[in-house]
């Protein structure tokens, strides 16, 4: 069966403090992977999705980027974090191109910057 | 017109009420659509698939209106426990956002 990692689950972190996020699926393969961010009361916000390896589309311009450096593997980063970018991250993966079916979530990241 | 749109609630309704969620899409193109439930601080969840025939899951059901692009969750006999937001995802192959596009949600609160 399919699964999904995403870690740490709590986060903080100063201000200009550098970022990394990492999520892992097991159990398919070339899947498309999403990062999400949800700030307090509001609703799912798409900052990246990949279909591939080193294939990565950006939504929203911001300080942060996403790397595929693996088919399982999508991590989220920052050089300099900002007040801003405080809220909740989610990684989730989907079937391939090709196969519609829904999205599974991993257990998402609580980042606060300080 | 957003892609997804929800009637952001909140509905609070007592304990046993029958309650409906509303959800347009504005692509005709869309091809498969769910609903997802997020409790507070936590991972949305996948709550049922809404197909063109409609489709029931205990207390649950789902319609799909392709004409209307509308989708629809109904529940019975609300619990506490069903109080949630609940959002409606729409997929759409080769969309500018991967094929997942998720609308803000919708509020749920049960009271006893």
């Amino acid at each position: 069966s399919q699964t999904i990692h995403q870690w740490p689950a709590t986060l903080v972190q100063p201000v200009g403090s550098p970022l990394s996020l990492e999520c892992t699926v097991e159990g398919t393969s070339n899947p498309n992977l999403y990062w999400y961010r949800q700030a307090a009361g509001r609703g799912l916000q798409l900052l990246f999705y990949s279909v591939g390896i080193g294939q990565i589309s950006s939504e929203v311009p911001q300080n942060l980027s996403a790397s595929r450096p693996q088919d399982r593997q999508f991590i989220l980063s920052s050089k300099k974090l900002l007040l801003s970018d405080s809220g909740f991250y989610l990684c989730a993966w989907s079937a391939p191109r090709g196969r519609i079916t829904e999205a599974f979530f991993g257990q998402g990241t609580r980042l606060t910057v300080v | 017109r957003k892609e997804v749109e929800q009637d952001p609630g909140p509905f609070n309704v007592p304990e046993g009420a029958t309650v409906a969620f509303n959800c347009t899409y504005s692509n005709s193109a869309s091809q498969s659509f769910f609903w997802y439930r997020q409790d507070c601080r936590k991972e949305p969840k996948l709550l049922m698939s809404v197909y063109s025939s409609g489709n029931e899951d205990g207390r649950f059901t789902a319609q799909l209106n392709r004409a209307s692009q509308y989708i629809s969750l109904l529940i019975r006999d609300s619990k506490l426990s069903d109080s949630a937001t609940y959002l409606c995802v729409v997929t759409l192959y080769g969309g500018s956002q991967g094929n997942l596009i998720f609308g803000k949600g919708t509020k749920l609160s049960v009271k006893p």
